[in-house]
C-alpha cells in the first residue's frame, strides 16, 4: 500500500529553527514535494526533492534520503506568519498522482 | 487571472441534489488535477486529466462523481445524489505538463445537509 507519515502537531518558538519529518512507503517514487498551507487556503508549492541531499531555499531547507524513505523539511528564522500547515507528498511515476501525508500544523510560539 | 480558480468558494446542499464544481486552470497548463480534502485530513487524489482526457479515474470514490474537461481547459466535476460524507473542501491543481509542479486553486467547500 501506499503510506506517507508525518507528525500531526508541532509547537516552536519565534526565531528558532525546527524540522518537520516525513517518511513513506510507497509503491513508486518519482519525486518528494513539500507544501505550506494557511488555514483556510489552498497549499503552496516550497520544495521538490528527487534526488538525494538538501536543496535549500532562502530560510527553508529540504533533504531526502531515498534508501530510507524519508525526507525532513527545516525551517530557520521562524517567523509567526510561518505558523500554517506542512504538507509532504510523494510522486507515482505511473500517473504523476501525488500522493500526500496527512500534514504537520506547526504553532509558531512569540 | 494569473492562478487556478474554482467556483463557487462555498456550496451548501441538501442530501440527494446534484452538484457541479468548476476549476479554471493556469493558462497554457496541461495537466490538470482534482483532490478532496476533509476536515484533519490530508488530499485524497480523485482525477487526473492531460488534456481534455482522463488517464487516470482511480480516485473517484463512487459513480456518483464524474469530471469533464474541454478545451484543453475548463474542467467540472459532478457529484450525483450527494450524501452526507461528501462535505469537504474540493481543491483543483493544474501544473503546464504533468512532471512540474502543482498550482492549487482556492477550494470549493462543499456542505451536504
Amino acid at each position: 500500500g501506499q503510506n506517507i507519515d508525518q507528525p500531526t502537531e508541532m509547537t516552536a518558538t519565534e526565531g528558532a529553527i525546527v524540522q518537520i519529518n516525513c517518511t513513506y512507503q510507497t509503491s513508486g517514487f518519482n519525486g518528494l514535494f513539500w507544501y505550506q498551507q494557511h488555514a483556510g487556503e489552498a497549499p503552496t508549492f516550497l520544495s521538490y526533492n528527487v534526488l538525494d541531499g538538501l536543496e535549500e531555499k532562502g530560510r527553508f531547507s529540504s533533504f531526502l534520503s531515498r534508501s530510507k524513505g524519508y525526507s525532513y523539511l527545516l525551517l530557520k528564522e521562524l517567523q509567526m506568519k510561518d505558523s500554517a500547515s506542512y504538507l509532504c507528498a510523494v510522486r507515482d511515476p505511473g500517473n504523476y498522482q501525488l500522493i500526500w501525508g496527512a500534514g504537520t500544523k506547526l504553532i509558531i510560539k512569540p | 487571472g494569473a492562478g487556478v480558480s474554482q467556483s463557487p468558494s462555498n456550496k451548501v446542499t441538501e442530501k440527494g441534489k446534484d452538484v457541479e464544481l468548476r476549476c479554471d486552470p493556469i493558462s497554457g497548463h496541461t495537466a490538470l488535477y482534482w483532490y478532496r480534502q476533509s476536515l484533519g485530513q490530508g488530499l485524497e487524489f480523485l482525477i487526473y486529466f492531460q488534456g481534455n482526457s482522463a488517464p487516470d479515474k482511480s480516485g473517484l470514490p463512487s459513480d456518483r462523481f464524474s469530471a469533464e474537461r474541454t478545451g484543453g481547459s475548463v474542467s467540472t466535476l459532478t457529484i450525483q445524489r450527494t450524501q452526507q460524507e461528501d462535505s469537504a473542501v474540493y481543491l483543483c491543481a493544474s501544473s503546464f505538463i504533468p512532471a512540474d509542479e502543482q498550482f492549487f486553486g482556492p477550494g470549493t467547500r462543499l456542505t451536504v445537509l
